[in-house]
């Protein structure tokens, strides 16, 4: 049972270059979400998934976009990455069935040069 | 909106010490509060889930409480560790159950 997983680990883009973060969970969780953590901003919600084939905007989604096509997956794409983009970013998956308690996996590091 | 407020920012302790972390909240209509804890450069770990209709959890040395009336929260840990040394970090859960909004986090260093 590896939790939630994310690939890749540590990714370099230049401005204006896209990529796709992968999430993946193999708990069966109804719920993904994408956070970003930022030094004195702490971690932000991205876009979040109620369940496949649905997406909502969380706090700070511009620049962003995700889909959910299987249970298990969740992607966030950067299609035009800036400078702002910089940060760690996280997935987290949570079932209501466990009170809706949340688990995170180790983080994306991306920095935009 | 929700803001949750962890204070303090950073504490030091020696090693064998009880201590408590606070987290605050600005609105009573949650539907749970999680305490996590996230060691450098690596993601975040579940320790206690409180629901709304409960007042504490507890699990080893730790315990945490819920006062959803006064909008408060707190991580006691006991006889502290090295190995506890880290950042902790509350956060609530709205009452639609899909937004988690975070504190700034108390980092906790143990000395031996």
């Amino acid at each position: 049972n590896a939790g939630v997983t994310q690939t890749p680990k540590f990714r370099v883009l230049k401005t204006g270059q896209s990529m796709t973060l992968l999430c993946a969970q193999d708990m069966n969780h109804e719920y993904m979400y994408w956070y970003r953590q930022d030094p004195g901003m702490g971690l932000r919600l991205i876009h979040y998934s109620v369940g496949e084939g649905t997406t909502a905007k969380g706090e700070v989604p511009d620049g962003y976009n995700v889909s959910r096509l299987k249970k298990q997956n969740f992607l966030l794409g950067l299609e035009s990455a800036a400078p702002s983009q910089t940060s760690v970013y996280f997935c987290a998956s949570s079932y209501s069935g466990r009170g809706n308690e949340q688990f995170f996996g180790p983080g994306t590091r991306l920095t935009v040069l | 909106k929700q803001e949750v407020t962890q204070i303090p920012a950073a504490l030091s302790v020696p090693e064998g010490e009880n201590l408590v972390l606070n987290c605050s909240f600005t609105d009573s209509a949650i539907y749970n509060l999680q305490w996590f804890r996230q060691d450098p450069g690596k993601g975040l770990t579940s320790l206690l889930l409180i629901q709304s209709s409960q007042r504490e959890q507890t699990s080893g040395r730790l315990n945490a409480s819920l006062d959803k009336s006064s909008g408060r929260s707190t991580l006691y840990i006991a006889a502290s560790q090295p190995g506890d040394s880290a950042t902790y970090l509350c956060a609530v859960l709205d009452q639609g159950a899909q937004k988690l909004v975070f504190g700034q986090g108390t980092r906790l260093t143990i000395n031996p």
